[in-house]
């Protein structure tokens, strides 16, 4: 079975700093996305950032970036130029692309708390 | 933009009884998904449902669950008998190929 990995439970920053937010994953799939999930106090699920196994070149999404390691199974997401609203959960999430469909659903980490201080 | 729509936001219920989550996914998409969030703890996938049945279903998508499309746009999950341990967010999402997952806003449940 897949696992995701945050290791961080708890990450802070200074406003408009750069942090990275770690995730690890475990898989015996060569096809598969991963997803990085932002959840606020609100509770809504927000697609922060996805990746595409093949794909070699990082995703990129204005100051959110990933370090997609496919060798080393690891998936981080840096944040750039913090902001107060960065403020939440984050959750990385994997899926299995077999067959090209999305039968299959996420798995997702444990999360990682991100503080932003003023 | 295109938003997944779930209702109620929050539902009381009694141990027992029998509670209807509903979601209105986005109208091009193909799957369909529930997931649940109990407070503090990751996000754990229930079910996905394509083309009018269920394509896979975890470990806690028992004899308690269903899932139904009774029209062309609603998506409900039903829990029949509640537990205190069924008190969660449950969470809709629908997916197009191509493009992430949409997620809803959410329903917390309290099963008291």
């Amino acid at each position: 079975a897949q696992t995701v990995t945050q290791s961080q439970p708890e990450m802070s920053v200074q406003e408009a700093e750069t942090v990275t937010l770690s995730c690890t994953y475990d898989t015996s799939e060569s096809d598969y996305y991963l997803f990085w999930y932002k959840q606020p106090p609100s509770r809504q699920m927000i697609l922060v950032i996805r990746q595409e196994a093949y794909k070699q070149q990082n995703a990129t999404e204005n100051r959110f970036s990933v370090n997609f390691q496919k060798a080393a199974k690891s998936f981080s997401l840096k944040i750039s130029d913090s902001q107060l609203g960065d403020a939440a959960m984050y959750f990385c999430a994997y899926r299995a692309g077999r067959s090209g469909g999305g039968a299959d659903g996420l798995t997702f980490g444990k999360g990682t708390h991100l503080i932003i201080q003023p | 933009e295109p938003e997944v729509t779930q209702t109620p936001s929050h539902q009381v219920t009694q141990m027992g009884q029998e509670v209807i989550l509903r979601c209105v996914p986005i109208s091009n998409h193909l799957y369909f998904y529930w997931y649940r969030q109990i407070l503090g703890q990751k996000v754990e996938f229930l079910v996905s449902f394509y083309n009018n049945e269920i394509s896979e279903k975890s470990e806690i998508f028992d004899d308690q669950f269903s899932v139904e499309r009774p029209d062309g746009s609603n998506f409900t999950l039903k829990i029949r008998s509640t537990k205190l341990e069924d008190s969660a967010m449950y969470f809709c999402a629908s997916l197009t190929q191509g493009d992430g997952y949409t997620f809803g806003s959410g329903t917390r449940l309290t099963v008291v």
